[in-house]
């Protein structure tokens, strides 16, 4: 069965740390992996990642995919409060329209 | 630009009741069109997707069906609401599949 598991499940910092959050993923057929960011409604779209090693970059976030070892990071610099979210990753495998998430990290940046 | 529209935002009904959540995209013509559940501290569930009006795909065995009546309008559906379909429920548009998802504001549905 398809799955992506995220890790840690919850992570509280303060502000000025970086963090790294981690997405595991066993699919059949890996095609993309996308990393979303929830507030407090619906999920915004951060990155997606079709090519091993490559670093996705946008200000203070980045993101890089190890497709030999099935996992992707999300790594955030010099937190701010209004970094704290749920960060959602999800994968699509090939030949599907299904789009399987993760469970989320739930971040808490302390001022 | 692309906008996505979900209504109503908040919902309670009482178990047994019908349901009709809407979702409308503006800007784009011819979208998938998804729709999710999220329950409580958990990921997202995919119910239903289309690839076009008339076009519809369920994820998942339950008492909810999708519509999709026009190009750019998703309906998600009930006849009678069972406690379990408590939730917060997400419509989603892609231009074409495997590409990414841009998500509507939700509906958080409360079934007493």
């Amino acid at each position: 069965e398809d799955k992506v598991v995220q890790s840690p499940l919850s992570l509280v910092v303060h502000e000025g740390d970086t963090v790294t959050l981690n997405c595991s993923y066993e699919v059949t057929n890996f095609r993309s992996l996308l990393w979303y960011k929830q507030e407090k409604k619906a999920p915004t779209f951060l990155f997606m990642l079709t090519s091993s090693g490559i670093e996705k970059k946008s200000g203070r976030l980045s993101s890089i995919l190890d497709k030999k070892e099935l996992f992707s990071i999300l790594n955030i610099t010099a937190t701010q409060t209004g970094d704290s979210a749920v960060y959602l990753c999800a994968v699509y495998p090939e030949s599907s329209y299904k789009l399987i998430f993760g469970s989320g990290t739930r971040l808490l940046v302390r001022p | 630009s692309q906008t996505i529209h979900q209504w109503p935002a908040t919902l309670v009904q009482p178990v047994g009741s019908p349901l009709s959540l809407e979702c409308t995209v503006e800007g784009t013509s011819n979208p998938n069109l998804y729709w999710y559940r999220q329950a409580a501290g958990r990921g997202l569930q995919l119910l239903f997707y289309s690839v076009g009006i008339g076009q519809i795909s369920s994820e998942v065995p339950q008492n909810l069906s999708a519509s999709r009546p026009q190009d750019r309008q998703f309906i998600l559906s009930s006849k009678k609401l069972l406690l379990s379909d408590s939730g917060f429920y997400l419509c989603a548009w892609g231009r074409i599949t495997y590409n990414e998802q841009f998500f509507g504001p939700g509906t958080r549905l409360t079934v007493l």
